[in-house]
């Protein structure tokens, strides 16, 4: 099976700390996701990648980066926490282009900014 | 903005009968779509996806594509507890076929 690892399951930070959000699949899938999940919002893309070294805005990029050095390896940056960055972070990836090709989700990051 | 609509719920069904889950769209030009199950407090998993318009079945799920209306559902037969969950239909939005945008998902609740 796909494995998509998130590196935290919790993580406390403060407000104005850079944190750093990682994501790690073992299967070779050429994309790559992030999302977040908020209560009555939903999922919503951050960023996304389909290929090394290349980068998408998604829906709400604002105050967030990305870095994709590896295949295996999409990275999520909070470059100063905010409060309302308190939220559930999914990573997900995909194994290539094209519509039949659904997402494997981690197990997801919840974090919260104090 | 291309957006995804589905009733948030709950959905209460007596166990051993089929739930309908309802999913719009507003985009015409979408070509696959998925449907993903999430328990509490976990992530979302894959459980089936549809391109042709008609039914596509996969054991006690069958997923139904009508292009012209913009409608997709997810039923689910012979309903177990078990089955109680979040479902999110997920619709892709680009050329690739690989970003997707999602609904807020339906709570379905299984009563036995």
């Amino acid at each position: 099976d796909v494995k998509v690892t998130q590196s935290s399951r919790y993580l406390v930070k403060r407000t104005g700390e850079k944190v750093f959000l990682e994501c790690v699949q073992d299967m070779d899938h050429e994309n790559m996701f992030w999302y977040r999940q908020d209560p009555g919002l939903g999922l919503r893309l951050i960023y996304f990648s389909y290929d090394v070294k290349m980068k998408e805005k998604g829906d709400i990029p604002e105050g967030y980066s990305v870095s994709r050095e590896k295949k295996e390896r999409f990275s999520l940056i909070l470059e100063s926490a905010s409060t309302n960055q308190t939220s559930m972070y999914l990573c997900a990836s995909s194994l290539r282009l094209g519509a039949s090709y659904g997402y494997t989700f981690g197990s997801g990051t919840r974090l919260t900014v104090v | 903005q291309k957006e995804v609509e589905q009733n948030s719920g709950p959905l209460s069904v007596p166990e051993g009968a089929i739930a309908s889950l309802n999913c719009t769209y507003s985009d015409r030009v979408s070509q696959s779509f998925f449907w993903y199950r999430q328990y509490s407090g976990k992530s979302p998993e894959l459980i089936m996806s549809i391109y042709s318009n008609g039914d596509k079945e996969d054991g006690r799920f069958t997923a139904q594509l009508n292009k012209a209306s913009q409608y997709v559902s997810l039923l689910i037969r012979d309903s177990q507890p078990s089955d109680s969950a979040t479902y999110l239909c997920a619709v892709n939005r680009d050329n690739y076929g690989q970003n997707f945008v999602f609904g807020p998902g339906t709570r379905l609740s299984v009563l036995p």
